[in-house]
């Protein structure tokens, strides 16, 4: 029945080494997004993708990339991990106003 | 800029109480306002979604309430139970930031004690 399914649920990284988060959705809607949230902060919009036109957040680092290969999957990639970088990604999926949530992925950098 | 911000930041209560939650946003130019629910190294939850033109919404025991004009929301919840203890996001969906993007608060973090 998971409808956005993030994987992997926990990942660990190097400082520095490039890391990739994966999403997909089962619900065929045409808006996807990637927030980032950090310990007790309101989740910070990274991109958004309405079909595969893509938009980037005016402050989201270049350190950020997305690639969205088809309407089911999602990918977040960051190049080269810092200590700031550990957090919760969380992606979601709308068509109209409701925005689903997956469960997100625990980013650790060592 | 949009700013979203929760009061309190965090509640405690013991169960069975009536309690509520508060929202409230700096630019009244919106599509809509959404309640989520968030448990402990989880995602997100949608609870319930307002409408600009609708003054409340209600799903069991949670009602939320919307007055656009002065930007605030509140979600009451009515004989509060253990299990809903979590953090409570409110988010809001404007009309002068990007297509469907929403914009959050930081969450009340409710601790409902048996």
């Amino acid at each position: 029945d998971a409808m956005v399914i993030q994987n992997p649920r926990y990942q660990v990284t190097q400082f520095g080494k490039p890391v990739t988060l994966s999403c997909s959705q089962t619900l065929n809607h045409n808006v996807m997004y990637w927030y980032q949230q950090k310990s007790s902060q309101a989740p910070k919009l990274l991109f958004h993708y309405y079909d595969k036109d893509f938009n980037n957040e005016a402050d989201t680092p270049d350190n950020f990339q997305s690639r969205r290969p088809n309407t089911s999957f999602c990918f977040l990639d960051i190049r080269s991990p810092g200590l700031g970088d550990a957090a919760m990604y969380l992606c979601a999926t709308s068509f109209g106003s409701v925005q689903y949530f997956g469960p997100g992925t625990r980013l650790t950098v060592l | 800029k949009q700013e979203v911000t929760q009061i309190p930041a965090a509640l405690s209560v013991p169960e069975g109480e009536n309690l509520v939650l508060n929202c409230s946003f700096t630019d009244s130019a919106i599509y809509n306002l959404q309640w989520f629910r968030q448990d402990p190294g989880k995602g997100l939850t949608s609870l319930l979604l307002i409408q600009s033109s609708q003054r409340e919404q209600t799903s069991g025991r949670l009602n939320a309430s919307l007055d656009k004009s002065s930007g605030r929301s509140t979600l009451y919840i009515a004989a509060s139970q253990p299990g809903d203890s979590a953090t409570y996001l409110c988010a809001v969906r404007g009309m002068n930031s990007g297509y469907s993007t929403l914009t959050f608060g930081k969450g009340t973090m409710l601790l409902v004690s048996p």
